[in-house]
């Protein structure tokens, strides 16, 4: 079974650019969620994809968006980036089914450094 | 006030004691708890999950909700250096879906 992977691992970016982080599902999992996590904090949710769609999203500005294809890989996309955009950002894939909750598996980041 | 609160510790332990790692939340519709170990440099990693109030028992590892007073605890038996890491908890609201509200969690160091 292959877990979550996520790519780079490591980015740096100037303030102002943008930047894309991509993820690849568990195997047999369809939902996929982004989280960011500064340094020292708990992860928080940013938006959830299930079948291409943005399934629900955290208080992140519309600046952070994201993709999700047939594959259930998917982006995050940041524009216009800031300095408190620094953290590692986290992709995290489940099994979403009728009334269930499914435990979500992480990937093991992309840390994220804006200059 | 933080929906989700945990000490960020760092708590150090000798090798072989017993670990007790807390939580609290204040939201009611709390309904699923779980528990993510996170090695340096690492993603997240599931331990433990929960739906009702009492008592969760896996390997060395318990976990123990009580719904009344908004508390939930992972107890680590015979603790190992190998258990040195942050101890995030997780919940989940009804209806929410699969989105996860975090504490900012507690950092162990289980020492030789």
């Amino acid at each position: 079974e292959t877990g979550v992977t996520q790519s780079p691992t490591h980015l740096i970016k100037t303030r102002g650019q943008q930047v894309t982080l991509r993820c690849s599902s568990q195997s047999g999992h369809n939902t996929v969620s982004w989280y960011q996590q500064a340094l020292g904090q708990g992860p928080q949710f940013i938006f959830q994809y299930y079948r291409e769609e943005e399934n629900g999203r955290g208080n992140f500005p519309p600046r952070f968006s994201g993709l999700q294809f047939p594959n259930y890989s998917s982006e995050l996309n940041v524009n216009a980036l800031e300095l408190d955009d620094s953290a590692l950002y986290l992709c995290a894939s489940s099994s979403k089914a009728q009334g269930a909750i499914s435990p979500l598996h992480f990937g093991n980041g992309t840390r994220l450094t804006v200059t | 006030q933080k929906e989700v609160e945990q000490d960020p510790g760092p708590l150090s332990v000798p090798e072989g004691a017993i670990v007790s790692l807390n939580c609290t939340y204040s939201n009611s519709a709390f309904q699923y708890f779980m528990w993510y170990r996170q090695y340096s440099r690492k993603g997240p990693e599931l331990l433990m999950y929960t739906y009702s109030s009492g008592n969760k028992e896996d390997g060395r590892f318990t976990a123990q909700v009580d719904k009344s007073s908004k508390y939930i605890s992972l107890f680590i038996r015979d603790s190992q250096p190998s258990d040195s890491a942050t101890y995030l908890c997780a919940n989940i609201l009804t209806g929410g879906g699969n989105k996860l509200t975090f504490g900012t969690g507690t950092q162990l160091k289980v020492e030789l």
